[in-house]
């Protein structure tokens, strides 16, 4: 199985930041990597598919880049409703599979 | 509108069945790639099942043998048949769906629902 190791798994940080986030695949993935936006009692939502491409309807302060087996998320000034947990995800390979998480709250 | 409801959640014993439902609205199941994911209490999400738009299904190891997935084109609904259910396996359980050529982003998720097994 593919491994996703996120990095950090928590990060404290303030409205107005630029926040990143890193994901690393334990064999290259090519592309196929997503990352969603987890709150509590919501369904995950998805931002970024393959790597780098907005999902429609998502602010352009959310961006992904990356290929092979390292990837960033980075969000270039948080918003107060951005707070939550961040999660990537590969579809290069079956199983699918999450990182363990990065859990953003407020400083 | 397009939307997935899923239904079927519940308390049920170790060793137990449940039968989930995830109902989609808007477009076809049959033509996407759909997806079951989990989240149990204070931990990650987890991939567990896919059913591809030609009907081959694969499973997370942790599910195998025990879980199944399926899908009523009629009915344009999702099913994951939960058998020898374990208190491992409690969870919100997301279905979620996926791209039509390839599996590509979970665009769409329903609201999931809440499978508890205990004693």
């Amino acid at each position: 199985d593919i491994q996703m190791t996120q990095s950090p798994s928590s990060l404290s940080a303030s409205v107005g930041d630029r926040v990143t986030i890193t994901c690393q695949a334990s064999q290259d993935i090519s592309n196929f990597l997503n990352w969603y936006q987890k709150k509590p009692g919501k369904a995950p939502k998805l931002l970024i598919y393959d790597a780098s491409d907005l999902e429609t309807g998502v602010p352009s302060r959310f961006s992904g880049s990356g290929s092979g087996t390292d990837f960033t998320f980075t969000i270039s000034s948080l918003q107060p409703e951005d707070f939550a947990t961040y999660y990537c995800q590969q579809y290069a390979n079956l199983p699918y599979t999450f990182g363990q998480g990065t859990n953003l709250d407020i400083k | 509108e397009v939307q997935l409801v899923e239904s079927g959640g519940g308390l049920v014993q170790p060793g137990g069945s449940l039968r989930l439902s995830c109902a989609a609205s808007g477009f076809t199941v049959r033509r996407h790639y759909m997806s079951w994911v989990r989240q149990a209490p204070g931990k990650g999400l987890e991939w567990v099942s896919v059913i591809y738009s030609g009907g081959s299904t694969y499973y997370a190891d942790s599910v195998k043998d025990r879980l199944t997935i399926s899908r009523d084109n009629s009915n344009n609904t999702v099913y994951l048949e939960m058998n020898s259910l374990r208190p491992e396996d409690t969870a919100v359980y997301y279905c979620a769906r996926g791209g039509t050529i390839i599996p590509g982003g979970f665009d769409i998720w329903g609201q999931g629902t809440m499978v508890t097994v205990s004693s």
